[in-house]
C-alpha cells in the first residue's frame, strides 16, 4: 500500500488530454513540493516536473502539473503514442522523514 | 555529460549482504544529495535512501523498510556512492537506481539517473 494514491491505469486516444492524480495527506503534499516521473520499462525513470509545475528543460509543454490541498494531478494533452509509460507522483514526506511514490499509473494510448 | 554508473549487483541468499556502487561523474559531486531508489519486480518504484552533501551536513535518511539493514556512504574523492546492505530479504529483490537532482543557478532542476543493477536475494 502506498503513501500517495494513485489511479491503477488511465488511458487515452491520440490528441487527447489525460489527467492522472495522486492523492496524499498533510505531511506529504499538504506541506511539500509533488515531483512527477515517467518510467518506460527498461530504461531509468525521468523527471517530468519538479515543485508541483515546473517543467525540467526538453520537457515538452504538453506535459503540466498542478497541486491543491493534499491532492496534485499531472495532465498530458496531445497525447502520443510515445507518453505510453508507467507514471509516478513522489513528495518528501514530513512524517515519515523520508520520500514517498505514489503505486503508479499505467497509462495506455489507445 | 553526467553519468551514473551502479554496478555491484547479483544473486545473494537471504541473510547475506551486498554493497552497491555508483561512479558519478560530469557534475559536482561534493554538492549532490544522493539518492538509492528501487523497483522490484512487477512493483512500482520506493525510495530507499539518500545521503545530504558534505556541506550540508552529510547524514543519511532510510526508508523504514530498509533502515537499520542499509547504510549509505559517499567517497567525495572518488565522486562514488555506496550502498551497504545486510540481512537481506527475498523482498529487497529489486533493480536498484542512484539519482541525483541538480539545480541550476535559477532554480532549474535537473534528474539524473544510473542504469539500474539488478538485486535478487533468494536461497
Amino acid at each position: 500500500q502506498s503513501v500517495l494514491t494513485q489511479p491503477p491505469s488511465a488511458s487515452g486516444t491520440p490528441g487527447q488530454r489525460v489527467t492522472i492524480s495522486c492523492s496524499g495527506r498533510s505531511s506529504n503534499i499538504g506541506s511539500n513540493y509533488v515531483y512527477w516521473y515517467q518510467h518506460l520499462p527498461g530504461t531509468a525513470p525521468k523527471l517530468l516536473i519538479y515543485r508541483n509545475n515546473q517543467r525540467p528543460s526538453g520537457v515538452p509543454d504538453r506535459f503540466s502539473g498542478s497541486k491543491s490541498g493534499t491532492s496534485a494531478s499531472l495532465a498530458i494533452s496531445g497525447l502520443r503514442s510515445e507518453d505510453e509509460a508507467d507514471y509516478y507522483c513522489a513528495a518528501w514526506d514530513d512524517s515519515l522523514s523520508g520520500w514517498v511514490f505514489g503505486g503508479g499509473t499505467k497509462l495506455t494510448v489507445l | 555529460e553526467v553519468q551514473l554508473v551502479e554496478s555491484g549487483g547479483g544473486l545473494v541468499k537471504p541473510g547475506g549482504s551486498l554493497r552497491l556502487s555508483c561512479a558519478a561523474s560530469g557534475f559536482t559531486f561534493n554538492n549532490a544529495w544522493m539518492t538509492w531508489v528501487r523497483q522490484a519486480p512487477g512493483k512500482g518504484l520506493e525510495w530507499v535512501g539518500r545521503i545530504k552533501s558534505r556541506p550540508d551536513g552529510g547524514t543519511a535518511d532510510y526508508a523504514a523498510p530498509v533502515k537499520g539493514r542499509f547504510t549509505i556512504s559517499r567517497d567525495d574523492s572518488k565522486y562514488t556512492l555506496s550502498l551497504e546492505m545486510n540481512n537481506l530479504k527475498t523482498e529487497d529483490t529489486a533493480v536498484y537506481y542512484c539519482t541525483t537532482l541538480i539545480w541550476g543557478a535559477g532554480m532549474e532542476a535537473a534528474d539524473y539517473w544510473g542504469q539500474g543493477t539488478l538485486v535478487t536475494v533468494s536461497s
